[in-house]
């Protein structure tokens, strides 16, 4: 079956620095890809979806700005959390659409970030 | 707005046994997926089942099979023989046909005992 992959896994950074998150279709081209959030215990929240070529479509409350979106090539997207605070502090995971099926979409492992 | 609820946060039942979980959604929409999700401890998501709204017939994988009742808006998963590895977050979800966005429960905690 299809893979997606995320790097890093888990990242500790300082408050007000920025962290990377990288998402990748390992056999597969997504043209589409989508970042969630998860906090503790709770549910995944949709923050954008990832367009290849084209800018990222934000759910509203979800601070652009703050969590920049780039998805350069077929196969991988980025999250930049910029200016990172404790509250930034979540589990983030990423998803890639099928290109055959247009409604499934294929999990990443998802990314662990702490902000102290 | 579409949502969906999920009345059970944890849920639990022993080996061999069969266990069924809730869920409800709210849409005025005609053509939409549903599925069910399963979340292990690794917290990689996997798609459990789906189910296409103009399907009648309830999707059935395996030891997992849904009971879909459009009219009422459920989406209740029953898992047969249930096993230690089904030990795991479950999240029931929604789609609206031609867009791309998941929308999810907020979860329910299922517990295997031996």
């Amino acid at each position: 079956g299809a893979v997606v992959s995320q790097h890093p896994s888990w990242v500790i950074c300082k408050s007000g620095t920025s962290v990377k998150i990288e998402c990748r279709s390992l056999d597969f081209q997504a043209t589409t890809m989508f970042w969630y959030r998860q906090f503790p215990k709770q549910s995944l929240m949709l923050m954008a979806t990832s367009n290849e070529g084209s800018k990222a479509t934000y759910e509203q409350g979800v601070e652009k700005d703050k969590f920049l979106i780039n998805h350069a090539s077929l196969t991988l997207s980025t999250l930049t959390v910029t200016s990172a605070h404790p509250e930034d502090s979540s589990f983030y995971i990423c998803s890639a659409r099928d290109p055959v099926s247009s409604y499934e979409q294929y999990f990443g492992p998802g990314t662990r970030l702490t902000v102290t | 707005a579409q949502t969906v609820t999920q009345s059970q946060p944890e849920m639990s039942v022993q080996e061999a046994e069969t266990v069924t979980l809730s869920c409800t959604y709210d849409t005025s929409e005609n053509n939409y997926y549903l599925f069910w999700y399963k979340q292990p401890p690794s917290r990689q998501m996997i798609l459990v089942i789906r189910q296409e709204a103009y399907k009648q017939q309830n999707a059935t994988e395996n030891r997992f099979s849904v009971n879909f009742q459009k009219a009422a808006k459920s989406f209740s998963l029953k898992i047969s023989d249930s096993q230690l590895g089904d030990t795991a977050m479950y999240f029931c979800a929604f789609m609206k046909v031609d867009t791309d966005k998941l929308i999810f429960g907020t979860g329910t905690r299922l517990q295997v005992f031996p």
